[in-house]
């Protein structure tokens, strides 16, 4: 069981628009710590796609962003590609565990 | 750009020591507000943060994994490393090294990732 509650899959048509929601608590992104998403391609390693709840890094399509409100985050992508097709994962920090907590993750089908 | 690669053996027997080193390229592992990092990923399932370990040295531990685990860095070969003891196939996975922008950041970037098996 996750600290961080992801839907386990969302699917989407190419050209669409989903979300993807990350629900924590008091601890964690209700106590205004940030919140990180991550991409993982099939077979590859995870890769920063958002970074202190809504920032992007260099190199990440504007496609990708993200939002967060009490003690959810979502991350939204437009515009839905066939390469987007990949498992994302939130990330934060737990005061009640002293450290970093992950979702379980969503796995994204573009249909 | 800084990258990481772990190494070390990809079998281990049970109860023994899982032992993991990261080496740190393109950049120093004594920058400051960096703390290196291990995160795991059980064979088809999500991510396990397992600890870090700040460039000062401090170790932050999974409370789950605390009384098994010793994260530590050579800052003379530009690596950190992962020991975990007592280990059981609840141990099999991905194991991943990153680096983290502080104790409550991103983590950016990651390893290639080393899958160490636990069997006899």
């Amino acid at each position: 069981q996750s600290v961080l509650t992801q839907p386990p899959s969302v699917s989407g048509a190419p050209g669409q628009r989903v979300t993807i929601s990350c629900t924590g608590s008091n601890s964690n992104i209700g106590a205004g710590y940030n919140v990180h998403w991550y991409q993982q391609l099939p077979g590859t390693a995870p890769k920063l796609l958002i970074y202190g709840d809504n920032s992007r890094p260099s190199g990440v399509s504007d496609r990708f962003s993200g939002s967060k409100s009490g003690t959810s985050a979502s991350l939204a992508i437009t515009g839905l590609q066939a390469e987007d097709e990949a498992d994302y994962y939130c990330q934060s920090y737990d005061s009640s565990l002293s450290g970093s907590v992950f979702g379980g993750g969503t796995k994204l089908t573009v249909l | 750009q800084v990258q990481l690669q772990e190494s070390g053996p990809g079998l281990v027997k049970p109860s023994q020591t899982l032992s993991l080193t990261c080496t740190v390229s393109g950049g120093s592992i004594s920058s400051a507000n960096h703390f290196w990092s291990w995160i795991r990923q059980h064979p088809g399932k999500g991510l396990e943060w397992i600890g870090y370990i700040s460039n000062s040295g401090s170790p932050y531990y999974n409370p789950s994994l605390k009384s098994r685990l010793s994260i530590s860095v050579d800052t003379t070969q530009n690596q950190f490393s992962l020991k975990l003891n007592s280990v059981t196939g609840a141990d099999t996975a991905v194991y991943y090294c990153v680096r983290a922008y502080g104790a409550h950041s991103w983590f950016d970037p990651w390893g290639q990732g080393a899958l160490v098996t636990v069997s006899s």
